[in-house]
């Protein structure tokens, strides 16, 4: 079985300012992960998803997350943020060679203040 | 290309009544999961389906069934309702890859209130 944590519920920061959204997951076998983005009364966008090769994945608008298996972690970064990216975050596991079922963590409210 | 698709957008249910809510996914998949995600939570598995066949199944009770039909539309029947089951219903499909993990793309979600 798989379990997320999401360390922060929110995480307000002035626009251009950095922002790191931390999660860390916990596993029996190998795992897929993945960041998703939702927008108030929307469904989920896939932002950035690890699946093997290499630890470092970005999206195509700025994001970036790390795989880091010895700390069980994949937290997401930006190095300046816009005001469009306020949004919840929510990061997700799948384990290999089961049912593609994601476990979700239970968000992060990111608010990009002017 | 159109999306996966969701119906009803939103419902409004007194508790004991039971709901349907519908699922359309991209043209071409043919795996449909089901999502609940109660209010200030992460979405939660409910279902999987492939193939007509269940793959997968979270842990909800048996008041929670759910079927796909041969165009791989598929319905979440939530028999019995109670206040605890308003929440947004996610829908997500998937199809064949050539990873060895397919992506699921969501709908926009129905939105269920229970009275």
């Amino acid at each position: 079985a798989q379990s997320v944590t999401q360390l922060d519920s929110q995480v307000p920061v002035f626009e251009e300012a950095p922002v790191e959204l931390r999660c860390n997951y916990s596993s029996s076998v190998s795992v897929y992960l993945f960041w998703y983005v939702q927008y108030p009364n929307q469904g989920l966008q896939l932002l950035l998803k690890y699946l093997s090769g290499s630890t470092l994945v970005e999206s195509i608008n700025g994001f970036e997350a790390e795989f880091n298996k010895s700390q069980t972690s994949f937290h997401l970064r930006k190095p300046s943020v816009h005001i469009s990216d306020t949004a919840e975050y929510f990061c997700a596991v799948s384990g290999w060679g089961g049912s593609e079922k994601l476990v979700f963590g239970k968000g992060t409210k990111l608010t990009v203040n002017p | 290309d159109a999306g996966v698709t969701q119906s009803p957008t939103h419902l409004i249910k007194t508790r004991g009544q039971h709901v349907t809510l519908r699922c359309s996914p991209i043209s071409g998949h043919k795996s449909v999961s089901w999502y609940q995600q109660v209010l200030g939570q992460g979405p939660q598995f409910i279902f999987q389906y492939y193939e007509k066949e269940e793959r997968g199944r979270g842990n909800f009770p048996d008041r929670f069934s759910a079927r796909q039909f041969p165009n791989y539309s598929s319905e979440l029947n939530v028999n019995a309702l109670l206040l605890g089951d308003s929440a947004l219903y996610l829908c997500a499909s998937s199809g064949q890859g050539v990873t060895s993990y397919n992506e699921q793309f969501f709908g926009p979600g129905t939105r269920l209130t229970v009275l």
